[in-house]
C-alpha cells in the first residue's frame, strides 16, 4: 500500500465547477505539498502545509493532521486548471526530507 | 531565469550507453534532490545532497547510478549501462537553507530531463 493515496485518480468536470482532490497518508509528517504538473513534465509547487488551511487565488488547501488527510479545492474551475495534481509528504524522522508522492490526480476541465 | 535548471531536457540513448544529466539549483539553496518519474506514476525519491555531501540514497538507486555535487552547487546524475527500464523523467529540486533554526521544507523543481532508452 502506497504511503500517500490520492482520490480520484481521474476527474473530468465542466468549467465553473467546484473541484475537490483528496490525499490520505499513513505516516507522521513534517509537511505536505500540493504540486501541479502540466504535460511536458514541469512541476510547480502550489502549497506547502503543516497545519490548517491556505488560500491562493482560486485554490484552497486544507490539512487535518489527526486524520492524516488533506484536500485541494479549486473554485470556479477553468480549462487552464487542467493538469495533474500531486500530493507529496515529508515523512517525520527522516533526515533527508525527500518527498514521498501520491500517484497524482489527472484533472480535465472542459469548456 | 533564477529557477532550477536541468540539462539536457531530452535524451535518447541506446541500451548499454552511459548518460549524464546536470542540475543547477537556485543559487544559495544548500539542499538538492533527485527524483525519477515513470509514465503515469508519481515521482520517486532517488537521492539527496546537503551542500556537497550525499546524505541519503534510495534503494531504487542501483550500482549503475551515481550522483555527485562536487562543490555544493550543481549536481550530476550518471547512469551507466542504461537499460530500457531506466526510461523516465529525471527531476531535480532544491531547497533553501533553514531559517532561525527552523527546517525549510519548500522544494523548487526543475523542468526535468526526459530519458528514452531504445
Amino acid at each position: 500500500k502506497n504511503e500517500v493515496e490520492q482520490s480520484p485518480q481521474n476527474l473530468t468536470a465542466q468549467e465553473g465547477e467546484f473541484i475537490t482532490i483528496n490525499c490520505s497518508y499513513s505516516v507522521g509528517i513534517s509537511a505536505l505539498h500540493w504540486l501541479q504538473q502540466h504535460p511536458g513534465g514541469g512541476i510547480v509547487s502550489l502549497f506547502m502545509l503543516s497545519s490548517g488551511k491556505k488560500k491562493h487565488g482560486r485554490l484552497i488547501a486544507t490539512i487535518n493532521i489527526q486524520e492524516k488527510h488533506s484536500s485541494l479545492h479549486i473554485t470556479a474551475s477553468h480549462p487552464r486548471d487542467s493538469a495533474v495534481y500531486i500530493c507529496a509528504v515529508v515523512a517525520k524522522g527522516g533526515g533527508a526530507d525527500g518527498l514521498t508522492f501520491g500517484k497524482g490526480t489527472h484533472l480535465i476541465i472542459q469548456p | 531565469d533564477t529557477g532550477v535548471s536541468q540539462d539536457p531536457r531530452h535524451k535518447i540513448t541506446k541500451r548499454g550507453q552511459n548518460v549524464t544529466f546536470r542540475c543547477d539549483p537556485i543559487s544559495e539553496h544548500n539542499r538538492l534532490y533527485w527524483y525519477r518519474q515513470t509514465l503515469g506514476q508519481g515521482p520517486e525519491f532517488l537521492t539527496y545532497f546537503q551542500n556537497e555531501a550525499q546524505l541519503e540514497k534510495s534503494r531504487l538507486l542501483s550500482d549503475r547510478f551515481s550522483a555527485e555535487r562536487p562543490k555544493g552547487s550543481f549536481s550530476t546524475l550518471e547512469i551507466q549501462r542504461t537499460e530500457q527500464g531506466d526510461s523516465a523523467m529525471y527531476l531535480c529540486a532544491s531547497s533553501p537553507p533553514d531559517r532561525d533554526g527552523w527546517r525549510n521544507y519548500e522544494q523548487y523543481f526543475g523542468p526535468g530531463t526526459r530519458l528514452t532508452v531504445t
